[in-house]
């Protein structure tokens, strides 16, 4: 199974944008690149998905690279309920999800 | 829309007994999922489901049990509670498990095992 690599913390100021980047040298081409976020004494929640294009939703924009080696998730305006662990997934040729330890994003007011 | 609904949400069990946690979904998804997520790591898959009457090991199987007698139902058991399966539960339900379909979680159930 392909795996990812993520930035253990990161912070942030609130209202600034937020790029969380992740590596995934061994991604194949029929990977899906999907984005969790877990907030505190919760269970993770989908946050967007993409496999070649960029992607946006009203949650926020993924930016994949053209090799598909690396992408990041990008808030537009980081807000103090963004605060979570967000977790970069590979769906590698299976449904079933491989978890990280993610990025812990720290929001400052 | 309830969504993914789990329960208990908390239980402190002793050592060798035995409980069933409750997954219920009401997405009328086809794949259900129950994963562990130990302090500071992420989620581990234990079962899952890929349909009515179906069910499959995962990465962590090993003293668990599953079964899925209706669609919108995953139950979990524990035979024999032993302390290393303190942690926190949680399911998950998604259509048709295609690659590009997200998980829908629940909000987890907090079990220690004393």
């Amino acid at each position: 199974d392909a795996k990812t690599t993520q930035p253990n913390s990161m912070e942030s100021n609130e209202e600034e944008p937020v790029h969380l980047p992740c590596n995934h040298s061994t991604i194949s081409g029929t990977d899906y690149i999907h984005w969790y976020r877990q907030l505190p004494s919760q269970g993770p929640e989908y946050v967007i998905h993409g496999l070649t294009s960029n992607v946006n939703n009203r949650m926020a924009s993924l930016a994949i690279a053209e090799d598909r080696k690396s992408s990041t998730l990008i808030l537009h305006r980081a807000t103090l309920r963004d605060a979570a662990v967000y977790y970069c997934i590979l769906t590698s040729g299976t449904y079933k999800y491989i978890f990280g330890t993610g990025t812990r994003l720290k929001v400052l007011a | 829309n309830a969504g993914v609904t789990q329960t208990p949400k908390f239980r402190v069990l002793k050592t060798g007994q035995s409980m069933t946690l409750l997954c219920a979904q009401d997405m009328n998804h086809e794949y259900m999922y129950w994963y562990r997520q130990d302090p500071g790591m992420g989620l581990r898959l234990i079962h899952y489901s890929v349909g009515e009457g179906t069910t499959a090991k995962g990465e962590v199987p090993d003293g668990y049990n599953v079964s899925r007698l209706k669609k919108q139902n995953f139950l979990l058991g524990l035979e024999s509670a032993a302390p290393s399966q303190t942690s926190v539960y949680f399911c998950a339900s998604s259509h048709l498990g295609t690659l590009g379909q997200p998980q829908h979680f629940g909000d987890g159930t907090r079990l220690s095992i004393l």
